[in-house]
């Protein structure tokens, strides 16, 4: 079975422009999280998901950034526009009801 | 607001030890907590998971117990070996927030051979 798919596992953009992730979640899973982890603060939960839903976004840090999520299938984070201080890797996660949250590789991002 | 710490940050022991790993959570209303192995450059497996009903759970060569009251949780890893290395990190799940984790910095494991 598919695990949790990220994309791109890697990206490297200048401060200023827009920035994409994308997130493939386990067919059937009704939750969906997206998480930011750096050296400094570990890992935050940023948003998450049910039934396509934004239940709490609490964690987003500023109006750069935005999450979607159109279908069951596929969830976008965005940030716009980027600033060093995003660097770092993102991962999201999904889960069926209250079972053990399965995560992607996760992209690294860089902003120079 | 529930902050979760892990102890030590990170620990280097001979194969074969029997090791524990810390955790202590502030806010003893938890749904459940959590253990988590973060390998290099990956994402997050799931290892085990205790209800907060309960008091440990085992998987092999892992247990990790449960002390509600005490707001502490620990992975006991016996028998260690080279493929155990990496990041263990655990989080708890808040009664209030379903499914939403709250996790600690995690302990970087290395065991050599």
């Amino acid at each position: 079975d598919a695990g949790v798919i990220q994309s791109p596992r890697h990206e490297v953009t200048e401060m200023g422009q827009e920035v994409t992730l994308r997130c493939k979640p386990i067919s059937g899973h009704d939750y969906l999280f997206w998480y930011r982890q750096t050296m400094m603060r570990g890992l935050e939960l940023l948003i998450y998901f049910n039934n396509n839903v934004p239940i709490d976004d609490s964690g987003m840090p500023e109006d750069r950034f935005s999450a979607k999520m159109p279908n069951a299938s596929f969830s976008t984070l965005k940030i716009q526009p980027s600033e060093p201080r995003d660097s770092a890797v993102y991962f999201c996660a999904s889960a069926l009801g209250n079972q053990p949250q399965h995560f992607g590789d996760g992209t690294r991002l860089s902003i120079l | 607001k529930q902050e979760v710490t892990q102890i030590p940050a990170a620990l280097s022991v001979p194969e074969g030890e029997n090791l524990v790993l810390n955790c202590s959570f502030t806010d003893s209303a938890i749904y459940n907590l959590q253990w988590f192995r973060q390998d290099p450059g990956k994402g997050l497996t799931s290892l085990l998971l205790i209800q907060s009903s309960q008091r440990e759970q085992t998987s092999g060569r892992l247990n990790a117990s449960l002390d509600k009251s005490s707001g502490r949780s620990t992975l006991y890893i016996a028998a260690s070996q080279p493929g155990d290395s990496a990041t263990y990190l655990c989080a708890a799940q808040a009664s209030g927030g379903y499914n939403k984790l709250i996790f600690g910095a995690g302990t970087r494991l290395a065991v050599h051979p």
